[in-house]
């Protein structure tokens, strides 16, 4: 298994600030994935981390708003761009092998106003 | 297309069992299945292959049937811990994929004394 932690855990920003969110994994893993989630709904995936190459964004994300890095096999960062209260969700990231479980973090509960 | 799960809320008395349903549109490689409890990280519970193979604890069971495009999720006995909200992730329609999931609206479950 792998246990990951994200930070921060939870922020407030201002309406066209930027906030990054860290995403560390306890072992290297394959795949690293980054989603949304509004509170009491299901989990939307935003982008596949790809390790020293541009994240794959799915429909409806886009890499100037939400810039995705991963320098390593255990490591990634996603940024929320220029925030509207529209962003304002929980962000999770996973990780895990191909053909096997994903373990997701704790999640980065961000609030815009 | 997001699979859709139905029922999408239960309540049971601890003991009794329970099945919750995912079913797809699209040919499915994997049906992956976690449960997440208020304010936590979803957690793996089963993850079952195209071909027959599964993956998981010993105490959740479910079922794949690759020609429906569909996957079953029995909860036995069931026990105070097993509330939550349940999700479905499904990937495919082949491992090329890559193990992105698109999940399910996700069913709640509540279970009682």
């Amino acid at each position: 298994s792998a246990v990951i932690s994200q930070k921060p855990s939870r922020d407030i920003c201002q309406r066209g600030t930027s906030l990054t969110i860290q995403c560390q994994v306890d072992s290297q893993v394959t795949m690293m994935f980054w989603y949304r989630q509004q509170p009491g709904q299901s989990l939307t995936l935003i982008a596949t981390a790809n390790q020293g190459s541009e994240a794959t964004y799915e429909s409806g994300f886009v890499i100037d708003k939400f810039p995705i890095s991963r320098p390593n096999l255990t490591f990634s960062t996603l940024t929320v761009s220029n925030m509207s209260p529209e962003d304002s969700s929980i962000y999770l990231c996973s990780g895990g092998q191909r053909e096997y479980e994903q373990y997701f973090g704790p999640g980065t509960r961000l609030t815009v106003t | 297309q997001q699979p859709v799960q139905s029922p999408q809320a239960v309540i049971l008395r601890e003991g009794e069992d329970a099945v919750i349903n995912c079913s797809s549109s699209k040919a499915l490689y994997s049906v992956h299945w976690y449960r997440q409890k208020h304010g936590e990280a979803p957690v793996f519970l089963m993850i079952l292959l195209k071909g027959g193979e599964q993956k998981g604890h010993e105490k959740i069971s479910a079922s794949f049937n690759e020609k429906k495009q569909q996957s079953s999720l029995y909860l036995t006995a069931s026990q105070l811990s097993y509330s939550g909200t349940y999700f479905c992730g499904t990937e495919g329609p082949s491992k090329a994929a890559g193990n992105k999931l698109t999940f399910g609206g996700g069913t709640r479950v509540l279970v009682k004394p």
